[in-house]
């Protein structure tokens, strides 16, 4: 199993550019996550997806859409890059839901590698 | 706002040492508290998880101590090795959060950058 792959690894774009950051999972979860990464900031949600067909908003969605049409890929895009959105992006999926006998680690998210954009 | 605060931002010990990592949060809807480890390059992965139905885990050298009433937890490290030289974060998120509209959602701290010294 590849678990989350992420493409590309590294991107430079001049700002009002667009581009789209593809995931993918062959883990057969049903949700997935985009975050990014920025120094002193931690990981912070920019959108998700709790199934095929559906997406919803995280804690920093201005500026990024996304879309979620097979279960196994959820793509990130930027329609006018800005230099705020320097930064490195992961990408997370999960299950669906929680495991018997107290299992802790049902809530576990898995990452990609990232990818790191730079924005000029 | 930042819902869990993560303290301190940077440290450094020397091989052996035990290197202690805080968390706190206010949201007392907090059910689970898991920590990831980033070496670099890398994406985060799970370290360790715990439930506030108890005060302590271990796993290998790494523990977890839980504090209900203080809303704090805090990971401890024994007997630290370079390899163990990485960014850790720590994360919370609610009872139920598996619910569909939740969507197994984490809150996570700012994360702390760990250099174990040879």
């Amino acid at each position: 199993n590849a678990g989350v792959t992420q493409t590309p690894k590294f991107r430079v774009l001049k700002t009002g550019q667009s581009m789209t950051l593809l995931c993918a999972q062959d883990m057969n979860h049903e949700y997935m996550y985009w975050y990014r990464q920025d120094p002193g900031m931690g990981l912070r949600l920019i959108h998700y997806s709790v199934g095929e067909g559906t997406t919803a908003k995280g804690e920093v969605p201005d500026g990024y859409n996304v879309s979620r049409l097979k279960k196994q890929n959820f793509l990130l895009g930027l329609e006018s890059a800005a230099p705020s959105q320097t930064s490195v992006y992961f990408c997370a999926s999960s299950y669906s839901g929680p495991f018997g006998g107290g299992e802790v680690s049902y809530n576990e998210q898995f990452f990609g590698p990232g990818t790191r954009l730079t924005v000029l | 706002q930042q819902q869990v605060k993560q303290s301190p931002q940077s440290l450094i010990v020397q091989k052996g040492g035990i290197p202690i990592i805080n968390c706190a949060y206010e949201n007392t809807a907090f059910d689970y508290f898991p920590w990831y480890q980033q070496f670099p390059g890398k994406g985060p992965a799970l370290l360790i998880a715990i439930r506030p139905d108890v005060s302590e885990k271990k796993e290998g050298r790494f523990t977890i101590s839980f504090n209900k009433s203080a809303k704090q937890f805090s990971l401890h490290i024994m007997d630290s090795q370079p390899g163990d030289s990485a960014t850790y974060f720590c994360a919370a998120s609610p009872l139920h959060s598996w619910l569909m509209e939740y969507g197994n959602k984490l809150v996570f701290g700012a994360g702390t950058i760990l250099r174990v010294k040879s």
